[in-house]
């Protein structure tokens, strides 16, 4: 079974350039996640979607992050404009589905985006 | 708000050693807690995921351990290799929508 495919795995950029992340999640997993893990620190949950639908994102910072999950599928990530403090790993996972109940779904993640401002 | 904590940061022990690594959550409404591991340039793999009505889980030479009451876990590794050297990260599962939240992980070295 194929794993969650991220590209591109590196990218550097000047701040105030845009880039863009895309993710393809597990087939069949209705359930996508976007993660900004900074150097030394755990990943933190940028914004959640259940099939095409925003479940959370109230930590992604709207002013300047997008997020789209047209199809249910495929997810891109957006920065315009980028800033030093953007440059982190971003990590795509994915679930069967969001928990239901007491029930958890496991996340299973891609190898991540490595992005580098300066 | 759900807060992780792992100590020690880093960890350096000679190969064959016994270890554990441990974790921290301020709030024990949690749903499971999970320990992952990531080699550098690599997303993240899953070890052990232990239900909130679980005590521990064992996979090999890894065992975790739950206290929901106290807000801990423990991973242990058992004869540790050079093989395990990577960063561990242990996160729990909480909320309405069954969100992980991450601790800021244990870098951990074996020496051969």
């Amino acid at each position: 079974e194929a794993g969650v495919a991220q590209s591109p795995r590196y990218k550097i950029i000047e701040k105030r350039q845009s880039v863009a992340f895309w993710c393809n999640p597990i087939s069949g997993h209705a359930t996508l996640y976007w993660y900004q893990q900074i150097l030394g620190q755990g990943p933190k949950l940028l914004i959640q979607f259940q099939n095409n639908g925003v479940v959370d994102d109230s930590q992604l910072p709207k002013d300047r992050f997008s997020a789209e999950r047209l199809k249910g599928v495929d997810s891109t990530l957006k920065i315009q404009p980028a800033k030093l403090e953007d440059s982190a790993v971003y990590l795509c996972a994915s679930s069967l589905r969001e928990g239901i109940g007491r029930s958890y779904n496991e996340q299973f993640f891609g190898p991540g985006t490595r992005l580098t401002v300066l | 708000k759900q807060e992780v904590t792992q100590i020690p940061a880093a960890l350096s022990v000679p190969e064959g050693e016994n270890l554990v690594l441990n974790c921290s959550f301020t709030d024990s409404a949690i749903y499971n807690l999970q320990w992952f591991r990531q080699d550098p340039g690599k997303g993240l793999t899953s070890l052990l995921l232990i239900q909130s009505s679980q005590r521990e889980q064992t996979s090999g030479r890894l065992n975790a351990s739950l206290d929901k009451s106290s807000g801990r876990s423990t991973l242990y590794i058992a004869a540790s290799q050079p093989g395990d050297s990577a960063t561990y990260l242990c996160a729990v599962i909480g909320g309405s929508a069954r969100q992980l939240t991450f601790g800021s992980g244990t870098q951990l070295t074996v020496l051969p």
